[in-house]
Order: C-alpha cells, then structure tokens, then sequence
C-alpha cells in the first residue's frame, strides 16, 4: 500500500541553525501539508501546498517558514532560524480527490528537537 | 474560530464496546475525521463522514449530526492493539482539496483486561 515517507525520523539542532524537513507524498496525490504536534498537545495546521504554491497557513507558519516541492517526488519544510519551541514532531500528509473524500494520509513525522 | 472538544481520556474492558464523542463549533464545515495515533506515531485514517448518519467499517463505526455539530466513533469488540489516542478532526473548507483539518486534543483509550 502506498504510503507517505519522512526523512530524517529525528533531527537534533542548535537553536538559530536552519533544518531542512523532508517528505515523500504519496505518488499520484496533489495536495501536500505540513502539521505539527508539540509533545502532549494537539496536532497543529502548519501550511497546505497545491499546483506548486501554498494554498493556505496557519499563523504558526512565519517568515521563519517555507515549503518548496524541488522535483516530482520530494516535498520539504525548511526553518530558517530554530527556535526552542519549535521543538516538536512534524507530519507531512497528502491527499487527492479519489471518492470524493480527500482524506488526508500523514507520514510517519521528522521529531525535532532543538536545543 | 474553532473549537473541537472530546474527552480526555477512557477505559475499557477487552471485548467491550466503547464511543468516544466529539463536538464541534467551526466557522465551516466539509467533513469531520477521525484519526487513530498511537504513542509516538503517525495519526492513521479511521472515517469520515461528511453528511449526517453512521458509517459503518468493520469494528469501527462513526456517526454524524451536522445540525447538533456531534459526532461519535464506536469501537466493537475492543481489542488490547485499540489503546490509542483517537483524534476527531473537522474540515472547514469547501470541496476541492487543499483544505486544513482542525484537530481536537485527542482521547486516550486505555484497553484493559
């Protein structure tokens, strides 16, 4: 069964450094998103990606920020500057329109921890 | 704004039934999900629903009532693999994809023997 892989599983920085958050969505799929989930807390809507542009973000999504689909298969977050409360795991998901349901399919999540 | 509200947290027998409700207020509506997550994993698709009444998928059934803004998931014969979190999640947006779920906090259910 096709599923959405995310590389690296865990990525330790210093806090200022930028990281690089990688994503591979589900081959035919056409929406691409990026969510958050602090520990014990709720996942979060970061930013939705469509036809090579953001289609929406969440105010969590600052100019720190930016989504970038470099090649066919590879879709990636990069943080600019890490903060300490940008420690958190990060889920990209995927989605198309088959059946009508867009049901969104998350990968297994990058943990970030920045110290 | 939105709000999505479940419990906290449940327990149960093994080979029991338990409903996990959810409430929502958002400022629009195209489906509401649910979502399993164990510990440290990924969120994993459950159900959907978009129009009002149970969908039903093996073990697990969810219902929805547009007008009350509630939905249930059901879990039949409970098994020790179902202790999870179970996220209820609403889309806001219209049909056509590229729209953000809205995630509650979660219910943690404990399995028990």
């Amino acid at each position: 069964e096709p599923e959405v892989t995310q590389t690296p599983s865990h990525q330790v920085t210093q806090m200022g450094q930028e990281v690089i958050l990688r994503c591979v969505p589900i081959s035919n799929h056409l929406y691409f998103y990026w969510y958050r989930q602090i520990l014990g807390q709720k996942v979060e809507f970061l930013v939705s990606f469509y036809n090579n542009e953001i289609s929406e973000k969440s105010e969590i999504f600052d100019d720190q920020f930016s989504v970038e689909r470099p090649d066919g298969s590879n879709f990636t977050l990069k943080i600019r500057s890490t903060k300490l409360e940008d420690s958190a795991m990060y889920f990209c998901a995927s989605s198309d329109l088959a059946g009508g349901t867009d049901t969104q399919y998350f990968g297994p999540g990058t943990r970030l921890t920045v110290l | 704004g939105q709000n999505i509200d479940q419990p906290t947290e449940m327990t149960a027998t093994e080979g029991a039934i338990v409903q996990i409700n959810c409430t929502y207020q958002t400022s629009g509506f195209n489906g509401l999900f649910w979502y399993q997550q164990h510990a440290g994993e990924a969120p994993t698709f459950l159900s959907y629903n978009v129009l009002d009444g149970l969908e039903e998928k093996g073990r697990f059934s969810s219902f929805l009532s547009r007008s009350k803004g509630y939905s249930y998931l059901l879990l039949k014969e409970l098994q020790m693999k179902d202790s999870a979190s179970y996220l209820c999640a609403v889309r806001d947006g219209v049909t056509g994809g590229g729209n953000k779920l809205t995630f509650g906090t979660g219910t943690q259910l404990k399995v028990e023997l």
